[in-house]
């Protein structure tokens, strides 16, 4: 059973250009979610899809950044325009629709730095 | 709203005591709650999680948690603490009528030698 995959791991970019962040979730699982982890802090949920449908996002998540999950498998994480206020770990999560399941299962994360 | 409070940045023990790391939540509804350990450059691990049944819940690595619901509390316990448990360890709750998980700033756990 493969878990959570995330890629890349690291990503330094400057400021200004785009950056696209990928999760696989764990095959059989039908919802799928980003988090944003700063220094010192916990994750800050963005967003969540089921299957491909995008069900909730975040005041967090500006304008500048959008998701996607084409067809219900990978998810995609676009940040245009970066700013050093991006710097953070974006984690990647998914879980299983049943009503014995709640736990979110999480990826290694992708360690975004804006200079 | 719902919000998880962890008073405690860091804990200490001494390895072979018992460890207790803090939590407290706040939700509008009936909460589902977590823990989740995080290692260095790692990604969030799952512990154990409290729906509904035994306030005591047991989870992996000799982990246990008990959930108090007129205290809002579900504290984090462990019998007799290991050098490898030290790490970042987050409580999470999600409200029942919600999917997004809102966790604590996180606890620092330091077990000595």
């Amino acid at each position: 059973d493969t878990g959570v995959s995330q890629d890349p791991r690291h990503k330094i970019t400057k400021r200004g250009q785009n950056v696209t962040f990928r999760c696989d979730p764990i095959s059989e699982h039908n919802r799928l979610y980003w988090y944003r982890q700063t220094l010192g802090q916990g994750p800050e949920f963005l967003t969540y899809f089921q299957n491909e449908a995008q069900l909730e996002k975040s005041r967090l998540l500006s304008d500048r950044f959008s998701a996607e999950r084409p067809k219900g498998s990978f998810s995609t994480l676009e940040i245009q325009r970066t700013e050093q206020g991006d710097s953070a770990m974006y984690l990647c999560a998914s879980s299983l629709v049943t009503s014995a399941t709640y736990e979110q299962y999480f990826g290694p994360g992708t360690r975004l730095t804006v200079t | 709203a719902q919000s998880v409070a962890q008073p405690e940045d860091q804990v200490n023990v001494a390895e072979g005591n018992p460890l207790t790391v803090k939590c407290t939540y706040s939700v509008s509804g009936n909460p589902y709650l977590f823990w989740y350990v995080q290692y260095p450059n790692r990604g969030l691990q799952f512990l154990l999680k409290y729906i509904t049944g035994d306030n005591l819940v047991k989870g992996s690595y000799g982990f246990e948690a008990e959930f108090n619901k007129s205290q809002t509390s579900f504290h984090l316990k462990k019998p007799s603490a290991l050098v490898s448990d030290s790490a970042l360890y987050f409580c999470a709750v999600r409200d029942s009528g919600f999917q997004k998980l809102v966790f604590g700033t996180g606890t620092r756990l330091l077990v000595s030698p």
